[in-house]
């Protein structure tokens, strides 16, 4: 069975400072790898996507995340905050099994301090 | 703008009562999920119907149920509503079965309050 795990439900982080936010995923197979952003009052939008062509992948909004299969991770980042910034972000996992469905982490939402 | 549609956007009701929810896909996608979204909770995934048929389940209650119909449209009934029902409720949808690497297009919800 595939699960998601975000590190942080609160992330706080001040404009121009550098965000992190953790993922860690399990997955018995090669997975595929998603972050979504929701802004307040909407739906979620895809940021970023990972496919196994590349395990640096550059999503909208200068987001960018690193598919790492040794530490089981796919943090995403963004070197300089910007208010616009402040969502919730969601990893999230799937593969190529006919059985499984798209699983959602419990989302990490981003604080951005003036 | 996703190309995913959910009507209403917006339901107040009263506990015991029951509501459609009602959404159309991303032109061209096949597959439709929903899911439910609370503070407590956090994002829930309900069911998913893909080209008609149920494609998989998950913490959806009885009291729920869901169709896709043969224009792809889906709709979620609930009934007999409880305090505890109140939530976002959001569709989705793709192209595939959700086995790819076929992104997940959002609607911008239905807020349900039951009171």
């Amino acid at each position: 069975a595939q699960s998601v795990t975000q590190l942080g439900s609160h992330v706080s982080v001040s404009e121009g400072a550098l965000v992190l936010l953790r993922c860690n995923y399990s997955s018995s197979v090669p997975p595929y790898l998603f972050w979504y952003v929701q802004y307040p009052n909407q739906g979620l939008q895809l940021l970023l996507k990972y496919t196994s062509a590349a395990t640096l992948v550059k999503g909208i909004n200068g987001f960018e995340a690193e598919f790492k299969k040794s530490e089981t991770s796919f943090h995403l980042t963004k070197p300089s905050a910007h208010m616009s910034d402040a969502a919730e972000y969601f990893c999230a996992v799937t593969h190529m099994n006919r059985d499984d469905k798209i699983i959602f982490g419990k989302g990490t939402r981003l604080h951005i301090l003036p | 703008d996703s190309g995913v549609t959910q009507t209403p956007k917006h339901l107040i009701t009263a506990t015991g009562q029951r509501v459609t929810l009602r959404c159309s896909p991303r032109s061209g996608d096949l597959s439709v999920y929903w899911y439910q979204q609370s503070l407590d909770q956090g994002l829930q995934f309900l069911i998913q119907y893909y080209n008609g048929e149920e494609r998989a389940k998950g913490n959806i209650l009885e009291r729920f149920s869901a169709q896709q119909f043969p224009d792809l449209h889906s709709e979620l009934n609930l009934s007999s509503l409880e305090l505890g029902d109140s939530a976002l409720y959001f569709c989705a949808s793709s192209v595939d079965g959700g086995e790819g690497d076929s992104p997940l297009h959002f609607g911008n919800g239905t807020r349900l309050t039951v009171t």
